[in-house]
Formats: C-alpha cells, sequence, structure tokens
C-alpha cells in the first residue's frame, strides 16, 4: 500500500497568513494527488485535484504542486473560515489512501 | 443540487450486520464511480470501498474485505454497503462519495460527500 505522509501534523497560524502543508507518498504517484478540507462534524469537500488543479468554487487562495513523491498545499492568505482539517489522498492505485491530516487552528 | 444522503446507520452489536444506503440525485448516477469512506471517532478518513459506474469492477480496504460488500442499483440511484461480521473498530462515520470522473473502472477524486451516517458497534 502506498503511505501517505503529511507535515506538519498540526499548524496555529493567523488570519492573513500564508501557509503550506506537505504531503509525501511512499512511491511515485506521478500527479495522482488530491486535498480536501474537512471541518467538525463536516463532510471532506475537495479542494485540489490531480496536484495542482483547482476544483470548481475553491477560491484561488488555494493552490496544489509537486509531482511523484512530494506535493504542497498553499493558503495564500488565510481566512477564518480555512481552519480546518487537510487530507491529502493518493488516486493512483488502489487501496486509495489518505494522509493522517494536518489541524490548522487559529494562533 | 447534486446530493448524496446515506442512511441505515444504528448501533449493532460485535459480529452483527448493517446495510448502509446512499440516495443519488442531481446527477446522471449510472454514469460515476462511487466510494465509501469512513472516520472512526477522532481520527481520519479510511476509504473502505469502491464500485465502478456500471458495478463491473469492485474494490476493498482489506480492513473490510470478506466481510463487507458494495452494490448499486442504478434504476434506482442509490448505492449500498453490506457490512457482515461487524467489529468494535468499525465504529465511524460512514460517506458515501461521488468519483469525479465519468466512465471509468477506478477510482480518482471525490467531487461530492454526503453528511456521513453513523455506525457504532458496540455490546
Amino acid at each position: 500500500d502506498i503511505q501517505m505522509t503529511q507535515s506538519p501534523s498540526s499548524l496555529s497560524a493567523s488570519v492573513g497568513d500564508r501557509v503550506s502543508i506537505t504531503c509525501r507518498a511512499s512511491q511515485i504517484i506521478s500527479s495522482h494527488l488530491n486535498w480536501y478540507q474537512q471541518k467538525p462534524g463536516k463532510a471532506p469537500k475537495l479542494l485540489i485535484y490531480a496536484a495542482s488543479s483547482l476544483q470548481s468554487g475553491v477560491p484561488s487562495r488555494f493552490s496544489g504542486s509537486g509531482f511523484g513523491t512530494d506535493f504542497t498545499l498553499t493558503i495564500s492568505s488565510l481566512q477564518p473560515e480555512d481552519f480546518a482539517t487537510y487530507y491529502c489522498q493518493q488516486s493512483y492505485i488502489t487501496p486509495i489512501t489518505f494522509g493522517q491530516g494536518t489541524r490548522l487552528d487559529i494562533k | 443540487q447534486v446530493q448524496l444522503v446515506e442512511s441505515g446507520g444504528g448501533v449493532v452489536q460485535p459480529g452483527g450486520s448493517l446495510r448502509l444506503s446512499c440516495a443519488a440525485s442531481g446527477f446522471t448516477f449510472s454514469s460515476y464511480g462511487m466510494l465509501w469512506v469512513r472516520q472512526a471517532p477522532g481520527k481520519g478518513l479510511e476509504w473502505v470501498a469502491f464500485i465502478s459506474y456500471d458495478g463491473s469492477h469492485k474494490y476493498y480496504a482489506d480492513s473490510v474485505k470478506g466481510r463487507f460488500t458494495i452494490s448499486r442499483d442504478n434504476s434506482q440511484n442509490t448505492l449500498f454497503l453490506q457490512m457482515n461480521s461487524l467489529r468494535p473498530e468499525d465504529t465511524a462515520v460512514f460517506y458515501c462519495a461521488k468519483d469525479a470522473v465519468s466512465k471509468v473502472t477506478t477510482a480518482y477524486y471525490m467531487d461530492v460527500w454526503g453528511k456521513g451516517t453513523t455506525v457504532t458497534v458496540s455490546s
């Protein structure tokens, strides 16, 4: 199985900050990497697919990059509604696997 | 609008069975693969199962293989998850999700999620 490792596991930041979350795959997955946002008690929401494509309706302050094994989700200027948990997910091969999550808190 | 609504969760004893359903609307259900993803209390997301748009391909996580069965009824726009031999570690919120890519036999990424249904396995 492909292991997905996110860092950091938690992060404190302020409104307006630029933050980045990284995701590393245990083997090459090309660009088959997706990012989700989840708020407490809610279903996950797709943000980025195929490593760098912005899902329709998602604000442009979210961006994704990377290829192969190393990927990054960047939020250019944090807004109050962005404080949530973020998950990466590989779709290169089944079993589909998720990272353990990165919790983004208000500093 | 595009919507997925899960049902069928509840409290069941270890070794018991439950059947989850997911009613889809607002899109051509028969064109898209569907998935179940679960989340144990306070934990991360875990993929459970995938079924292709036509039901011809099914994949399972090792943790549920042989106990859970995914199926679909395209005439009724409904996805199912039959769960047998349930264990306490199956306690979770179960989400159904729609694959974003149509007419393929493997899973890509999930662009629509239901609100989830809670399964509790406890004596």
